[in-house]
C-alpha cells in the first residue's frame, strides 16, 4: 500500500534544461509535502516544502507544484546542472497523529554536461 | 557543526548475533526517528522519539529495539539478527515535526546480515 509514489525511477536531461520529478499520493489527510536529495553514501537532505494551503513553492532554481485536486507534485529544476544529479524523494506528512514522513521511493536524475 | 553522527558506517553481522547502530545529534532536536531504506525502496519508519523518555513505534518496528534517555542520542538495537534487516539505516532529527524544514539525516549504516 504506497501512499506516495514516484513512478519514474530515473530521469536524464540535458544540462541547462528543466529537469521535471513526479510524485503521487493517495492519502487525502497528507497536508505538507517535502523533497530530498540523496547522494551516493550520504543521507537524504531537505530540499524544499510545500504546504497545502499554497500551489507552489519557490527556492532558487528549485519549484515545487502542488495540485490537490489531482493528488499530485512535481518538483522543477531549471536550469538542471550537472551537480543536480542524485536521488531525489518525495515525502508526505498528514496533519493528524505523530506528524511522520512517508516517503517515495525515488527517481535518479542524471543530468548531462 | 556535526549535525547527526551515526556509527558505525558499515557493519556485518551473522544470523542471530545482536548489536547496537549508534545515533547522537548536537543541535537540540527534541524528534529523532530511524528509517531503513532497501535497495530500489523509499525510506521505511522504523521507530521514532518526540523527546527524552518517549519512544514509539513506525512502519516496520519488529526486530528492532530503541531507548532514548538522553536528547542528544538514540540508539537502535536490533536483537537476534535476520538476513531480512540487510538495509541501509538512517537516523534523523528535527527540531519540531520537521514537516516544514524537513529532517536532517546522518550518513547511514550499511548493514548486512549473513
Amino acid at each position: 500500500d504506497q501512499q506516495v509514489k514516484q513512478n519514474s525511477p530515473s530521469l536524464s536531461v540535458q544540462e541547462g534544461r528543466i529537469s521535471i520529478l513526479n510524485c503521487d499520493y493517495t492519502n487525502s489527510m497528507f497536508d505538507y509535502f517535502l523533497w530530498y536529495k540523496k547522494y551516493p553514501a550520504e543521507g537524504p537532505t531537505f530540499l524544499i516544502s510545500i504546504s497545502s494551503i499554497k500551489d507552489k513553492n519557490e527556492d532558487g532554481r528549485f519549484t515545487v507544484f502542488l495540485n490537490k485536486s489531482a493528488k499530485h507534485l512535481s518538483l522543477h529544476i531549471v536550469p538542471s546542472q550537472p551537480g543536480d544529479s542524485a536521488v531525489y524523494f518525495c515525502a508526505a506528512s498528514a496533519r493528524s497523529g505523530s506528524y511522520q514522513l512517508t516517503f517515495g521511493k525515488g527517481t535518479k536524475l542524471s543530468v548531462i554536461p | 557543526n556535526a549535525g547527526v553522527t551515526q556509527t558505525p558506517k558499515f557493519r556485518i553481522l551473522k544470523i542471530g548475533q545482536s548489536m547496537t547502530l549508534q545515533c547522537t545529534q548536537d543541535m537540540n532536536h527534541n524528534y529523532m526517528y530511524w528509517y531503513r531504506q532497501d535497495p530500489g525502496m523509499g525510506l521505511k519508519l522504523i521507530y521514532y522519539s518526540v523527546g527524552a523518555g518517549i519512544t514509539d513505534k513506525g512502519e516496520v518496528p519488529n526486530g528492532y529495539n530503541v531507548s532514548r534517555s538522553t536528547t542528544e542520542d538514540f540508539p537502535l538495537r536490533l536483537e537476534l539478527a535476520a538476513p531480512s534487516q540487510t538495509s541501509v539505516y538512517f537516523c534523523a532529527s528535527s527540531s519540531s515535526t520537521g514537516r516544514n524544514y524537513g529532517y536532517t539525516f546522518g550518513s547511514g549504516t550499511r548493514l548486512t546480515v549473513v
